[in-house]
């Protein structure tokens, strides 16, 4: 999984309770993402990072922020966790120049009680 | 926008015969082209990608996919399938706007069995 880990791997929260993934890599990618997968869905991305504090929404942001103070860590949050939140979260990165593939972390299995 | 089908939402195959999984894609511009694979539990694996070039991309295990343009497909191809290629497949095409995109399809299982 190309240098990218996710914490924690498994998470079983209450409703209405705030959440926090992280994700952190060592390969110095300027771009990191956010998705959720969910059955009949696919992958969907929730939010992105172009750069240290640069971030943006993708196509499914309402219910989560996102921070990036360090190239390394990306950090996804459930302000207020729901039931519709739970999911299976990856996140993934890419270094945009002559190579734009991402790559996967292991993902972080969410359950909203 | 740009968008990927996946018209099949699973492919049974027998071991040792070829196996395909077919991807459409709309883009406007030229299209940069990937494949992952997922397997149980795991994250999502880069196979291939085609950016430009050959219209046959070689990948990972064996794998190699077609770019057509006329008919706006890059379908995933391997001339021998394993029990071992069973796993979840997505295409994906790269938004060329911001952000160094992808957008994926909605997947295919492929089931090889002996």
């Amino acid at each position: 999984d190309a240098g990218i880990t996710q914490s924690p791997r498994h998470k079983v929260t209450e409703t209405g309770t705030p959440v926090t993934l992280r994700c952190h890599q060592t390969e110095n990618h300027r771009y990191m993402y956010w998705y959720r997968q969910d059955p009949g869905h696919g992958l969907r991305l929730i939010h992105y990072s172009y750069g240290v504090k640069d971030t943006d929404k993708g196509e499914v942001s309402d219910g989560y922020s996102v921070s990036r103070s360090k190239t390394e860590d990306f950090l996804l949050t459930l302000e207020s966790a729901t039931s519709s939140q739970t999911s299976v979260y990856f996140c993934a990165i890419s270094s945009g120049t002559d190579s734009y593939e991402q790559y996967f972390g292991p993902g972080t299995r969410l359950t909203v009680t | 926008a740009q968008s990927v089908a996946q018209p099949e939402d699973q492919v049974n195959v027998a071991e040792g015969n070829p196996l395909t999984v077919k991807c459409t894609y709309s883009v406007s511009g030229n299209p940069y082209l990937f494949w992952y694979v997922q397997y149980p539990n795991r994250g999502l694996q880069f196979l291939l990608k085609y950016i430009t070039g050959d219209n046959l991309v070689k990948g990972s295990y064996g794998f190699e996919a077609e770019f057509n343009k006329s008919q706006t497909s890059f379908h995933l191809k391997k001339p021998s399938a394993l029990v071992s290629d069973s796993a979840l497949y997505f295409c994906a095409v790269r938004d060329g706007a911001a952000g160094n995109k992808l957008t994926f399809g909605g997947g295919t299982r492929v089931l090889v069995k002996p």
